[in-house]
């Protein structure tokens, strides 16, 4: 009964490249956080999908940031043309129903991918 | 501007002592989340409460909410060596699904 699935877990790049981490969230859940964690610092929303579509993208930087949460497969966060300002820890949560509704409001994390950016 | 912001920033004590971590926030909530997070590693969920309960408790852990005062506290009771890491507070507001949290206290529980 696996957690939340994160992959890969270290990520470097060059500067201008693509950047894709990989969320799988725990079977049967169908909502989907993403987050960002700078060093010594809390973690930053960033956008809330629920299967294929996108709830809330307010935390998300305007360009070269997209998520999605496609029927199948895992969710998605790709960075285009990432610059050194986007090294950071990213993390996915996942719940079986909007952490601000019902009884199951818990937020169940992954172990996060470490993007470094050289 | 942080939502929710923890006091202390970081705490040293000894195995067998209490910790007490304070959290403040800003705006009527929803409800409020504890979570720990070790070194290097993901967030775990210790507790919720929600925001028209005053206290509740799991296991050595005890979180008490004051919506009068925006605050909230978390105390483990005789602490452990295990339990030396960073500890979060996060708000959920209204319909807002999204978790905001504070930047987080670096417990330290020495031997």
């Amino acid at each position: 009964n696996a957690g939340v699935m994160q992959n890969p877990r270290h990520l470097v790049r060059r500067r201008g490249q693509e950047a894709r981490l990989r969320c799988s969230p725990v079977k049967g859940h169908s909502h989907v956080y993403w987050y960002r964690q700078l060093p010594e610092e809390g973690l930053k929303f960033m956008v809330y999908l629920q299967k294929e579509n996108i709830i809330d993208e307010s935390g998300m930087p305007k360009e070269r940031f997209s998520a999605e949460f496609p029927k199948e497969g895992p969710s998605i966060l790709r960075i285009q043309q990432v610059v050194r300002g986007d090294s950071a820890a990213y993390f996915c949560a996942s719940s079986p129903s909007p952490t601000s509704q019902g009884r199951n409001t818990e937020a169940f994390f992954g172990q996060g991918t470490r993007l470094t950016v050289v | 501007s942080q939502q929710g912001e923890e006091d202390p920033q970081a705490l040293s004590i000894q195995e067998g002592e209490n910790a007490t971590m304070n959290c403040s926030y800003k705006t009527s909530i929803n409800n409020l989340q504890w979570y720990r997070q070790n070194s290097g590693r993901g967030l775990v969920h210790l507790i919720l409460i929600r925001s028209n309960e005053r206290e509740k408790h799991s296991g050595r852990l005890r979180v008490t909410l004051d919506t009068s005062k925006k605050s909230s506290s978390l105390l483990i009771t005789a602490s452990r060596a295990a339990d030396t890491a960073s500890y979060f507070c996060a708000t959920v507001i209204g319909g807002r699904s999204k978790l905001t949290f504070g930047k987080g206290i670096t417990l330290s529980v020495r031997p």
